[in-house]
């Protein structure tokens, strides 16, 4: 069973620092491309971040560049984003969530992990 | 970016309706057109991709049409478990793009 269970989230004042993290299992985490999707409260979704199955190249919303890094540890099954600098615009529920390539779909997502920028 | 536009933003229906939601590209999309049901406290879940597929384990009264620019997600007979926010993504261009979501909810 296709597993994905994030962590890290938590309460982080503005201009802070929080290391998300996604553990994946069930799967050969290896061969797939993962993404970040956000989703502020009672907002829409919204693409964050993507990194293809080696960890090279990354991608990033505009909104993030330059203050979030996608890695990857594939022998760890593990998917991580650094988030710096954070803003109160960046309190959401962060996703991970695996790409199906073939149908170029987000097929599995995990639960959530809540990040809440105030002071 | 593509902006994806859905409508209604909610809509109150009863058990047994037929129910259409559209989801309207900024640029054509091809055949590159996701939906997602979310239902309260839970992450999405893929219901439909390239326009029309089904989803493994989806039931048969949800389909997908359209092409190009206009996009319609139906229920045929809409069920108590069906009650949901339904969001459409576009993945023809990067970053790929959600809708604002359509809030189904129970007349």
């Amino acid at each position: 069973e296709v597993q994905l269970l994030e962590s890290g989230g938590g309460l982080v004042q503005p201009g802070g620092s929080l290391r998300l993290s996604c553990a994946a299992s069930g799967f050969a985490f290896n061969t797939y491309v993962m993404n970040w999707v956000r989703q502020a409260p009672g907002k829409g979704l919204e693409w964050v971040s993507a990194t293809t199955s080696t960890g090279s190249p990354t991608f990033y919303a505009d909104s993030v560049k330059g203050r979030f890094t996608i890695s990857r540890d594939n022998p760890k099954n593990m998917l991580y984003m650094q988030m710096n600098s954070l803003r109160a615009e960046d309190t959401a529920l962060y996703y991970c969530a695996r790409v199906d390539i073939s149908a170029n779909s987000y097929d599995y997502w995990g639960q959530g992990t809540l990040v809440t920028v105030s002071s | 970016d593509i902006q994806m536009t859905q409508s209604p933003s909610s809509l109150s229906a009863s058990v047994g309706d037929r129910v259409t939601i559209t989801c309207r590209a900024s640029q054509g999309i091809s055949r590159y057109l996701n939906w997602y049901q979310q239902k309260p406290g839970k992450a999405p879940k893929l219901l439909v991709y390239a326009v029309s597929s089904l989803q493994s384990g989806v039931p048969s009264r949800f389909s997908g049409s359209g092409s190009g620019t206009d996009f319609a997600l139906t229920i045929s007979s809409l069920q108590p478990e069906d009650f949901a926010t339904y969001h459409c993504q576009q993945t023809f261009n990067s970053p790929w793009t959600f809708g604002q979501g359509t809030k189904v909810e129970i007349k």
